[in-house]
């Protein structure tokens, strides 16, 4: 089983709907969760942060759940703009150990 | 200024030749990374430094890749006999809990 994984899609949804990505991990132990978006040719960005409590920052929401070891990320009403990759990050340890774990991306085309 | 900056941001080279990139990373971040990506694929790591220590690096690298963080501030990683499947974008990243990533060196290897 790989570390972090996420279904590479692409998910083609129109403008205005809702969409959910998933990401699975394996290491129960994991310590921080991050969703970061990547548009073509560019570096990644960091999106949102994912607390136990789960966030939400304008029409995205980022929950986790240590149960079932994922993190989703849920984009309401979107946009054009909002089409892009997006990548899962899982930090699984604490300390000096802090290497982040990258799952392959999700790919997104809002289309008109 | 104050986000990861990476030198140069394109490189063409001969196959053969040794090649040297450059990572600025945020001045108060500790840690800092650098991963190498291919077009539809996501970071594939390469190797992590905390400060000054190299603390890992990936087995996919082969004995060609180097990297170094002399005083925990900048980073360079250096590709010696560069082959055509080293091809990429090579990225930096520096966090302290989140990471930042530069905008990357795209290397061309003809």
């Amino acid at each position: 089983r790989k570390e972090v994984e996420q279904d590479p899609g692409p998910f083609n949804v129109p403008e205005g709907a809702t969409v959910a990505f998933n990401c699975t991990y394996s290491n129960s132990a994991s310590q921080s969760f991050f969703w970061y978006r990547q548009d073509c040719r560019k570096e990644p960005k960091l999106l949102m942060s994912v607390y136990s409590s789960g966030n939400e920052d304008g029409r995205f929401t980022a929950q986790l759940n240590r149960a079932s070891q994922y993190i989703s990320l849920l984009i309401r009403d979107s946009k054009l703009s909002d089409s892009a990759t997006y990548l899962c990050v899982v930090q699984p340890g604490a300390g000096n150990n802090r290497k982040l774990i990258w799952g392959l991306g999700t790919s997104l085309a809002v289309n008109p | 200024d104050t986000g990861v900056s990476q030198d140069p941001r394109h490189k063409i080279t001969k196959r053969g030749q040794n090649v040297t990139f450059r990572c600025d990373p945020i001045s108060e971040h500790n840690r800092l990374y650098w991963y190498r990506q291919t077009l539809g694929q996501g970071p594939e790591f390469l190797t992590y430094f905390q400060n000054e220590a190299q603390l890992e690096k990936s087995r996919l690298l082969s004995d060609r890749f180097s990297a170094e963080r002399p005083k925990g501030s900048f980073s360079t990683l250096e590709i010696q006999r560069t082959e055509q499947g080293d091809s990429a974008m090579y990225l930096c990243a520096s966090s302290d809990s989140e990471a930042f990533f530069g905008q990357g060196t795209r290397l061309t290897v003809v």
